[in-house]
């Protein structure tokens, strides 16, 4: 299995509402991110795990509180948003302490509003 | 910070011709990657290099990791209606963060 499969796909969310995405792999990667990607710009690192264990937070707004609850399971929970948090948000993988393997999920649209 | 840019920021093709793209920094990486993104997608990994002056295929795809560490290229041969996409070079150096260029959006010229 050498795929990040990330769920749901599309998420419309209201601004008061609470929600989560979810991203998972199979592949024994121990380090595991999320980004955010707004339409023609690359993607933005908002979050690394290694191990489990939150490593780097790109000076993340509270509003988007990530878990890594196994090895091979990566959320972000979502509360408060505002629209300009709309995006496509991505979940990656790779060994840890390198980027081998670094493989990207489809990703999921949010919209906000 | 570290800065990747990349160019062209975006190329019209024929089909049939052979496309190419930089990237260059500042600062030293110690890896070089190349994603392709199509709309909706995830980018996807397409090359990875991790030695300076290494010279990798993959299909049609040729990418080298430049001898200074700080620039990489990606040539694509005979393009294919199916090689339109947005091409984003990115860089590895430490701590677990990788860094986006910009991104090349590739078109076929009607």
């Amino acid at each position: 299995d050498t795929e990040v499969t990330q769920t749901p796909k599309h998420l419309v969310m209201g601004m008061t509402n609470k929600k989560s995405l979810k991203c998972e792999q199979h592949m024994g990667h121990r380090a595991m991110y999320w980004y955010k990607q707004k339409a023609k710009k690359p993607p933005e690192l908002m979050f690394v795990y290694s191990y489990e264990k939150l490593s780097i937070n790109e000076s993340v707004p509270s509003r988007f509180s990530p878990e890594c609850p196994n090895s091979s399971l990566l959320n972000l929970h979502l509360h408060a948003l505002q629209p300009e948090d709309s995006a496509l948000y991505l979940c990656a993988s790779s060994q840890a302490g390198g980027p081998y393997g670094y493989t990207f999920g489809s990703g999921t649209r949010l919209t906000v509003v | 910070g570290q800065q990747l840019n990349q160019s062209p920021q975006s190329m019209f093709i024929q089909e049939g011709e052979d496309v190419s793209m930089n990237c260059t920094s500042s600062s030293i990486f110690n890896t070089w990657l190349w994603y392709k993104q199509e709309p909706g997608e995830g980018p996807v990994l397409l090359i990875a290099l991790y030695k300076a002056g290494e010279l990798t295929s993959n299909g049609r795809l040729t990418a080298q990791f430049g001898i200074t560490r700080k620039d990489s290229f990606l040539n694509i041969s005979a393009s294919i209606p199916s090689d339109v996409g947005i091409y984003f070079c990115a860089g590895y150096s430490s701590a677990s963060k990788i860094i986006f260029g910009s991104g090349t959006r590739l078109s076929i010229r009607p």
